[in-house]
């Protein structure tokens, strides 16, 4: 089993669509989460932290669940500027290394 | 502040030719790491260091050495460069706080390198 795993996609959408991700992580012990966006061709940016309880940035709603070991991700009134790579990152339990995910492409049209 | 740069932006290479990769960050960061990035594969850990004069191994060290010599560089070397090391290469930076990484990772815009 991989230690991260995301459903490649491509998730494509309308505009103004709400889509969701999921990535499922194999190592109980890890401690951190996060979502990190990629554009084509471009470095990695953090989108957000993931946190116990969820949290919420404007359209973007993240979500831990610890017994199922997945994490979240949930787009609202989506933009075609969201298009892109959606990269779930895992820590490796109590370490500073961190795990990256294959991405979840998503495609929104006019 | 430029955050965190590379050079070169691109490169091809014959097999068996080396190379060094370049990595700049002006952002006091601690933590430096060195990713290479493949079709269906995700970012994969090369080397990382946790601050200036070390370095250690990430999943995929073999066939790539680095230096830190300097706090704000981070070297990547490639001895004799071989088919199999095509792909993106992504530098990044972290804060460090209680001796642990913080783990907002800042990525510089990577290096395309092509060998044939």
């Amino acid at each position: 089993r991989k230690e991260v795993e995301q459903d490649p996609g491509p998730f494509n959408v309308p505009e103004g669509a709400t889509v969701a991700f999921n990535c499922t992580y194999s190592n109980s012990a890890s401690q951190s989460f996060f979502w990190y966006r990629q554009d084509c061709r471009k470095e990695p940016k953090l989108l957000m932290s993931v946190y116990s309880s969820g949290n919420e940035d404007g359209r973007f709603t993240a979500q831990l669940n610890r017994a199922s070991q997945y994490i979240s991700l949930l787009i609202r009134d989506s933009k075609l500027s969201d298009s892109a790579t959606y990269l779930c990152v895992v820590n490796i339990g109590n370490t500073d290394k961190l795990i990256f995910g294959t991405g979840t492409r998503l495609q929104v049209f006019p | 502040n430029a955050g965190v740069t590379q050079t070169p932006k691109f490169r091809v290479l014959k097999t068996g030719q080396s190379m060094t990769l370049l990595c700049a960050q002006d952002m006091n960061h601690e933590y430096m790491y060195w990713y290479r990035q493949d079709p269906g594969m995700g970012l994969r850990l090369i080397h990382y260091s946790v601050g200036e004069g070390t370095t250690a191994k990430g999943e995929v060290p073999d066939g790539y050495n680095v230096s830190r010599l300097k706090k704000q560089n981070f070297l990547l070397g490639l001895e004799s460069a071989a088919p199999s090391q095509t792909s993106v290469y992504f530098c990044a930076s972290s804060y460090s706080t209680g001796g642990r990484a913080r783990e907002t990772q800042y990525f510089g815009p990577g290096t395309r390198l092509l060998v044939l």
